[in-house]
């Protein structure tokens, strides 16, 4: 059975650090990786997708990075702003499935 | 283009009662998949439709809970003799496609409904 775990569960961290998030995952049979963004009180916004042959993709200040074979996912934001405090959930879509398998979730508090 | 829409926003019902929930899909996306957000559970699957069809419907928890969805488009999740337990944020996804490149797998979601059973 597919379990993904996210460490640390919560961070709070100065405005204009660089921070490491990370999402592993106990089978490494997956389809693909989502990272996504939520909001308090809202949908799930989404941030990045990696497709299990890929290694990482980048949108802006964010990189997310997979290692299939070890499990492990990272997700990298850089120059970090009050703007990016958020849930950011993490969640594979196992091989021969469709459906997501979703991490608790990091929650981030960027203080100015 | 509008993104995945879901009514109502909020539902308070009463224990017991039968509620409806429905799901607007991104125009064009065939894959529809309904997931539950609980405190004490995190983010789950409930069930995935592909098309009209649902050969994934393995999260439903009980037989209280259907889904059907008609013309590839809307979807409503029902939820028969609600209970206190099923109180909790509905969410809805979409995408492109279930098959063929993974990145037609990408799931976009709607805002959620709340439901409170009392």
């Amino acid at each position: 059975k597919q379990e993904v775990t996210q460490i640390p569960a919560a961070l709070s961290v100065p405005e204009g650090e660089n921070l490491v998030l990370n999402c592993s995952f106990t089978d490494s049979a997956i389809y693909n990786l989502q990272w996504f963004r939520q909001d308090p009180g809202k949908g799930l916004t989404s941030l990045l997708l990696i497709q299990s042959s890929q290694r990482e993709q980048t949108s802006g200040r964010l990189n997310a990075s997979l290692d299939k074979s070890s499990g492990r996912s990272t997700l990298y934001i850089a120059a970090s702003q009050p703007g990016d405090s958020a849930t950011y959930l993490c969640a594979v879509v196992p091989g021969g499935y469709n459906k997501l398998i979703f991490g608790a979730g990091t929650r981030l508090a960027v203080h100015p | 283009g509008a993104g995945v829409s879901q009514s109502p926003s909020n539902k308070v019902t009463e224990k017991g009662k039968d509620v409806e929930l429905r799901c607007d899909p991104i125009s064009g996306h065939t894959a529809l998949y309904w997931y539950r957000q609980s405190l004490g559970q995190g983010l789950e699957f409930l069930i995935y439709f592909q098309g009209n069809s649902a050969p994934d419907k393995s999260g439903l928890p009980s037989d209280r809970f259907s889904a059907e969805r008609t013309g590839g488009s809307v979807s409503t999740l029902t939820i028969q003799r609600t209970q206190q337990e099923d109180s909790a944020v509905y969410l809805c996804a979409s995408s492109r496609g279930a098959s063929g490149s993974p990145s037609y797998n990408e799931q976009f979601f709607g805002p959620g409904t709340r439901l409170t059973v009392l």
